[in-house]
């Protein structure tokens, strides 16, 4: 098993564009959440999914959103990036929401 | 809301050494509670999860324990190593709505 798969690695944008961060796991897991990761804030949740076709809000989750239509993957997009979405950002799936949660390698982002 | 917090911030010990990490939580209304390691640079990799109904689990040379009632949970690392340096984070699933909450994470140096 591949596990829990993100890409890009890096990414530099700048101000007003938009991209997708990619997210895919591979154990068949209903729950899959994405963060952002920044000094000084620990993690914080932005969108979650409890299954295909079912998503849910964060504590965070302004200038993002998701959409789940496969059990596989759960991308996040970036509507119209601004320098405060720089951040490390890290997907999570697990079997469902009362176990072990395992993540992903993390993309890091930068908006100039 | 949940609010979790990990003390010491930062903790620097000789070889050999045992310690405890402390996490403690706000709402004991929690489904678990899971421990995470994190290399500079990485992404969490899950050490122990442990179930509310449980009181403790162990793997190899680390003990993690939960106490619901005083909202607390230690996790016991035995004769510490230099490759133990890094970040522990524990998060609380929340029985409201399945969201988890992050501690800042204790940033733990073993000096050889």
């Amino acid at each position: 098993n591949a596990g829990v798969t993100q890409t890009p690695k890096f990414q530099v944008l700048k101000t007003g564009q938009s991209m997708t961060l990619q997210c895919a796991q591979d154990m068949n897991h209903e729950y899959m959440s994405w963060y952002r990761q920044d000094p000084g804030m620990g993690l914080r949740l932005i969108h979650y999914s409890v299954g295909a076709g079912i998503t849910d809000q964060g504590e965070v989750p302004n200038g993002y959103n998701v959409s789940r239509s496969t059990t596989e993957d759960f991308p996040l997009r970036l509507l119209s990036a601004a320098p405060s979405q720089t951040s490390v950002y890290f997907c999570a799936s697990s079997r469902d929401t009362s176990y072990e949660q395992y993540f992903g390698p993390g993309t890091r982002l930068t908006v100039t | 809301k949940q609010e979790v917090t990990q003390i010491p911030a930062a903790l620097s010990v000789p070889e050999g050494e045992n310690l405890v990490l402390n996490c403690s939580f706000t709402d004991s209304a929690i489904y678990n509670l899971q421990w995470f390691r994190q290399d500079p640079g990485k992404g969490l990799t899950s050490l122990l999860l442990i179930q509310s109904s449980q009181r403790e689990q162990t793997s190899g040379r680390l003990n993690a324990s939960l106490d619901k009632s005083s909202g607390r949970s230690t996790l016991y690392i035995a004769a510490s190593q230099p490759g133990d340096s890094a970040t522990y984070l524990c998060a609380v699933l929340n029985t409201n709505a399945g969201k988890s909450t992050f501690g800042d994470g204790t940033t733990l140096t073993v000096k050889p």
